[in-house]
């Protein structure tokens, strides 16, 4: 069955340290991916999302991600990062020829900024 | 849009109990999805409508769970008897048209089985 692997659940970082999430997924085929973020009380939202073409996408809040189909990942990254970036990110895929579109989440990592 | 909202946002029901959730899409959304997230995990798929018509629902959906869309609008998802392992955030989800288009998440309904 195809999988989302998010590596790190926990991370903290100081405002304006450069920040890395890692992505995994399992499946050979093409696939849909995806970036999604929960503020603190708030909903599911999408940052970014790659579907084919240039593998550097850049997001919303100046995040960017860069698919990598060699090593099966799709990192998510920001130079610098706010407090305000304090969230739980979640990575998703969509594999090509799913025709629910239905999103396969990983786990999340949970980032808390410090000020 | 006014986004998709749930009803209710926190719901306690003892073991054995039948609940009820809603769920309003974003107007003109055709699809529509149901995903369940327990503590620390990431949501996974119960079941997706199109239109009206339930196309697709997860392993994860026992006998106990039902979901419907009756005339392609809102939507709810019913669980009987519950159990202590139902306790989670119920996520819906609406999306329009085809393909993988952005789906637009809910704030959740969660369910506390004591």
């Amino acid at each position: 069955a195809q999988s989302v692997s998010q590596h790190n659940h926990h991370v903290i970082l100081s405002e304006a340290a450069s920040l890395e999430l890692g992505c995994n997924y399992s499946y050979g085929g093409t696939v849909n991916l995806f970036w999604y973020v929960q503020y603190p009380g708030q909903h599911l939202q999408l940052l970014l999302k790659y579907f084919s073409g240039d593998p550097l996408v850049k997001g919303i809040k100046g995040f960017e991600a860069e698919f990598i189909k060699s090593k099966f990942s799709f990192n998510l990254r920001k130079p610098s990062v706010q407090w305000s970036d304090t969230a739980e990110y979640f990575c998703a895929v969509i594999p090509d020829g799913d025709s629910s579109y239905k999103l396969i989440f990983g786990s999340g990592t949970r980032l808390l900024v410090r000020p | 849009d006014t986004g998709v909202s749930q009803d209710p946002r926190h719901k306690i029901t003892k073991r054995g109990q039948n609940v009820t959730f809603r769920c309003d899409p974003i107007s003109e959304h055709n699809r529509l999805y149901w995903y369940r997230q327990t503590l620390g995990q990431g949501p996974e798929f119960l079941t997706y409508f199109q239109n009206e018509a339930q196309l697709e629902k997860s392993r994860l959906l026992s006998d106990r769970f039902s979901a419907e869309r009756p005339k392609g609008s809102f939507s709810t998802l019913e669980i009987q008897r519950t159990e202590q392992g139902d306790s989670a955030m119920y996520l819906c989800a609406s999306a329009r048209g085809q393909g993988s288009a952005e789906q637009y998440f809910g704030p959740g309904t969660r369910l506390t089985v004591t």
